[in-house]
């Protein structure tokens, strides 16, 4: 089993409308939790941090629940400029003091007129 | 700073040839990684290190890959000999400390033939 799983889509959804992606983890040990943009032919950046609370970044919301092991990530009012992939990041730090980054595959959104 | 730097950003190279791909992580960064990204596999981490320390090499597909951080400014991921297979985009990132964000290079497009 992956560590990090993701649906890999694509979702096509109309310009305005609302889209969510979830993302299930596996190891509990895991820490720390984030969501990354990728776009065609370029490098990954980080779009959200994910913290337990739930967190709210203008059209963007990103959740944690911990008991589930599951991350999501809501998109509301979608833009054209929104269609790419979406990667879902999990961190832990098995060796004490270094970060390991594990990526899902992505989830890839393409947002039309 | 112009952030992580890779090179060379496209390499093609025959079956059997050793390749060297190279990053210079952000300075001040205390942990790097390495990727590889297919469409088949999604971004799979390779190895990454911390203070220049080899931490988990365990993503590493055989032993035709290897990789060294011989300073805080560089590492190398080398191929040796390279085959089809090996095809993918990779990618360098780096870290400054836990929970904070990874930043990626450019990456390289590397083609076997």
């Amino acid at each position: 089993r992956k560590e990090v799983e993701q649906d890999p889509g694509p979702f096509n959804v109309p310009e305005g409308a609302t889209v969510a992606f979830n993302c299930t983890y596996s190891n509990s040990a895991s820490q720390s939790f984030f969501w990354y943009r990728q776009d065609c032919r370029k490098e990954p950046k980080l779009l959200m941090s994910v913290y337990s609370s739930g967190n709210e970044d203008g059209r963007f919301t990103a959740q944690l629940n911990r008991a589930s092991q599951y991350i999501s990530l809501l998109i509301r009012d979608s833009k054209l400029s929104d269609s790419a992939t979406y990667l879902c990041v999990v961190n832990r730090y098995p060796a004490g003091t270094a970060s390991k980054l594990t990526f899902g595959t992505g989830t890839r959104l393409q947002v039309t007129l | 700073d112009a952030g992580v730097i890779q090179s060379p950003r496209h390499e093609v190279t025959e079956m059997g040839q050793e390749v060297t791909l190279r990053c210079k992580p952000i300075s001040g960064h205390n942990s790097l990684f390495w990727y590889r990204q297919t469409m088949m596999r999604g971004l799979e981490l390779l190895i990454y290190f911390n203070n220049n320390v080899p931490i988990d090499d365990s993503g590493m597909p055989e032993d035709r890959f290897s990789a060294k951080m011989p300073n805080a400014s560089f590492s190398t991921l080398k191929i040796q000999p390279s085959e089809p297979r090996d095809s993918a985009v990779y990618f360098c990132a780096s870290i400054y400390y836990l929970n904070t964000e990874a930043f990626f290079g450019q990456g390289t497009r590397l083609t076997v033939v």
